[in-house]
């Protein structure tokens, strides 16, 4: 069964970076899926970050990050990165990679969340 | 960047029925198919349940409906349960340039 699994909780300063990741499995990780990157401030509605198209690594963003995030791939690891750096308390969230189907147009998987904090 | 405007909250009793409303624009919930609606119970990632506006997955209660009209789109529960109590995010593809855009989500409320 398709499974994405994602790393830690992190608490961060501000100005400071994080990565996160994420673990696919039960499915061709470079097969015609894509990764996308939503997170959920707390109490306000999911925001689309952007996707990584993990077969070729290419990459889209919205352009609230444009500059400040990066999602890399590492196809060995069936493992989806997403870093954001020059971290502000607005950054604190749960941050969710989900898998594109273009069976469904949608987002079909979901990893479990990982809560970044930042904090001075 | 726009958003997609949900009401905050609905509710209704057991059995009852209830409509979500998602409002967008002309460049995104109005011209495109691709809507989408999610159930997020608390602490929990989102759930797909409805896809391209009226779509069901697999495995997924036939309770659930969704449809659109205009620049409006709408998912309805039907024979409302306890477990339907949750939050319900609409989400639509907005072209190349924004992508995609999530409503406020609507938190509902069995009684």
């Amino acid at each position: 069964q398709v499974q994405l699994v994602q790393s830690g909780a992190e608490v961060k300063r501000p100005g400071a970076s994080v990565k996160v990741s994420c673990k696919a499995s039960g499915y061709t990780f470079t097969s015609a899926y894509a990764m996308h990157w939503v997170r959920q401030a707390p109490g306000q509605r999911l925001e689309w970050m952007g996707w990584i198209n993990t077969g070729n690594g290419n990459t889209k963003f919205s352009q609230r990050f444009q500059g400040r995030v990066t999602f890399t791939r590492d196809t060995s690891a069936n493992t989806a990165y997403m870093e954001l750096s020059s971290l502000r308390s607005e950054d604190t969230a749960v941050y969710y990679c989900a898998r594109y189907s273009g069976t469904y147009a949608s987002f079909d998987y979901w990893g479990q969340g990982t809560l970044v904090t930042v904090s001075s | 960047q726009s958003a997609l405007t949900q009401p905050a909250s609905v509710s209704g009793s057991p059995g009852q029925s209830i409509t979500i409303s998602c409002t967008g624009t002309s460049s995104d919930v109005g011209s495109l198919n691709f809507v989408s609606w999610f159930q997020q119970y608390p602490g929990k990632a989102p759930k797909l349940i409805i896809y391209e506006v009226s779509k069901r997955p697999s495995g997924v209660s036939n309770r659930f409906s969704g449809s659109k009209s205009g620049n409006t789109a709408s998912l309805t529960i039907s024979g409302l349960q306890a477990e339907d109590e949750a939050d319900y995010s609409c989400c639509s593809y907005a072209g190349t340039n924004t992508w995609w855009m999530f409503g406020g989500g609507t938190k509902l409320t069995v009684l």
